[in-house]
């Protein structure tokens, strides 16, 4: 089946250690992105990446960084200088063009991070 | 810039009631508009979208949404209930192509037997 996979479902980080989220796809698409999600707050955008060895900064990249050495894979790390970083965590993919105008962003099933 | 505003973060109706969850945006340009649904640890899956043409936009699970430009809403209904459509639903607008997304901050709704 075609999907995004996210992994593990739940994750547990210590004080000072970096951890880093796994996002695959097999849609074949172009595009991919990081999310944080909180309650009340929506989503909010950490990286995004639309081609391979490219990413930009979303609205809050401090304390985070990716890499987009393949197309179906964008790792997100989580590192020690993100002060708060329990959240939810959710990738999602995207894919354009003449013929698909406008598609919708799909996503994984989230990564719960939480600090021990 | 753009940006959306769902009123209420928390509805609650009845089973078999009329749900109605609303969404204002503000957009610069003409808006692509959409709205997901999220069950409890899960992620977004796509309930409906709105391009160009047809105001009236059907989606799955029963719901419909209306574009209204002259009021800059796009409010999300089903005409009855049910106890599974208990979820967060969010609304996003967006430019097209790959511009940014832009998230509402969810509407958690929840269903009375």
């Amino acid at each position: 089946d075609g999907g995004i996979t996210q992994s593990p479902k739940y994750l547990f980080r210590k004080e000072g250690q970096n951890v880093t989220l796994s996002c695959e796809q097999n849609l074949n698409h172009d595009a991919m992105y990081w999310y944080r999600q909180d309650p009340g707050q929506g989503l909010r955008l950490i990286y995004y990446s639309q081609i391979v060895n490219d990413f930009q900064k979303g609205d809050i990249a401090e304390g985070y960084s990716v890499s987009r050495e393949k197309k179906e894979s964008f790792p997100l790390t989580v590192t020690s200088a993100q002060k708060n970083p329990t959240a939810f965590y959710l990738c999602a993919t995207h894919t354009q063009g003449v013929d698909l105008p406008n598609q919708p962003q799909h996503f994984g099933d989230g990564t719960r991070l939480s600090i021990l | 810039a753009q940006s959306v505003t769902q009123l209420g973060s928390h509805v609650s109706v009845s089973e078999g009631a009329l749900v109605l969850l609303r969404c204002n945006y503000s957009s610069s340009v003409p808006p692509y508009l959409f709205w997901y649904v999220q069950y409890p640890n899960q992620g977004l899956q796509l309930l409906l979208k709105y391009t160009t043409g047809a105001t009236l936009v059907k989606g799955i699970n029963g719901f419909e949404a209306e574009f209204k430009k002259s009021e800059t809403s796009f409010h999300l209904t089903k005409p009855s209930a049910h106890m599974s459509d208990a979820a967060e639903y969010f609304c996003a607008v967006s430019r097209g192509g790959y511009q940014k997304v832009t998230f509402g901050t969810g509407t958690k709704l929840q269903v009375i037997p």
